[in-house]
């Protein structure tokens, strides 16, 4: 596609459940990253994925999080009972190899109630 | 560490009103340096960047000159529009760091006024 794509745009899930977010990078783009914006904050990096290289998870802010990258291409953010201060958006992006020049998607909006 | 300071908003301007959004970093070694802005309802978008010291970035506008003595990359506009109010990021990427990764500043919230 022309630019990053994530889903859901909008997820609410109850304390507790599982959540799985979704990023289509830009084609050809090696790189993908993670963050998070929560309300009236600034963005957290979680994760970052290059090539076939260890993904840098420093940024994850427990073990209930985790993402992976199948086949070089599509990300999934995987959330695990979830909890209140979870609630946040959770923005996907993507780059060249050699740029440092990072391509946001819209993000997915996920309220846990 | 690797960190980005911004100055904290919002930022009320009348349209035509000229612009500084301050920016300071610090970092091992010499990083890039970026601007981003997300505009209203939409996602970050890339306004300008600068790789090396003295550079300047510019779009629409807007401009930030990467200053290596005083760790800055101020963003300045000389004339406003209604059209420009939007949160700006600061963000820097560590050269020293291979994975690339961006440190956003806490962003700064823009609104002009007509």
């Amino acid at each position: 596609g022309a630019g990053v794509s994530q889903s859901p745009s909008n997820k609410v899930t109850e304390k507790g459940k599982d959540v799985e977010l979704r990023c289509d990078p830009i084609s050809g783009h090696t790189a993908l990253y993670w963050y998070r914006q929560s309300l009236g904050q600034g963005l957290e990096f979680l994760i970052y994925f290059q090539g076939n290289s260890a993904p840098d998870k420093s940024g994850l802010p427990s073990d209930r999080f985790s993402a992976e990258r199948t086949g070089g291409s599509v990300s999934t953010l995987t959330i695990q009972r979830t909890q209140q201060e979870d609630s946040a958006v959770y923005l996907c992006a993507s780059s060249s190899r050699d740029s440092r020049e990072a391509f946001f998607g819209q993000g997915t909006r996920l309220t846990v109630v | 560490g690797n960190s980005v300071t911004q100055m904290e908003g919002p930022v009320t301007l009348s349209e035509e009103a000229f612009l500084t959004i301050n920016c300071t970093y610090t970092a091992t070694g010499y990083p890039s340096l970026f601007w981003y802005v997300q505009y209203p309802g939409e996602g970050l978008q890339l306004l300008l960047k600068a790789t090396k010291a003295d550079d300047k970035g510019s779009n629409k506008g807007f401009e930030a000159t990467y200053r290596k003595e005083t760790t800055s990359f101020h963003l300045e506009k000389g004339s406003v529009q209604v059209s420009d109010s939007a949160v700006y990021f600061c963000a820097l990427s560590p050269r020293m760091d291979s994975s690339y990764k961006l440190i956003f500043g806490s962003g700064t919230r823009l609104l002009v006024r007509p």
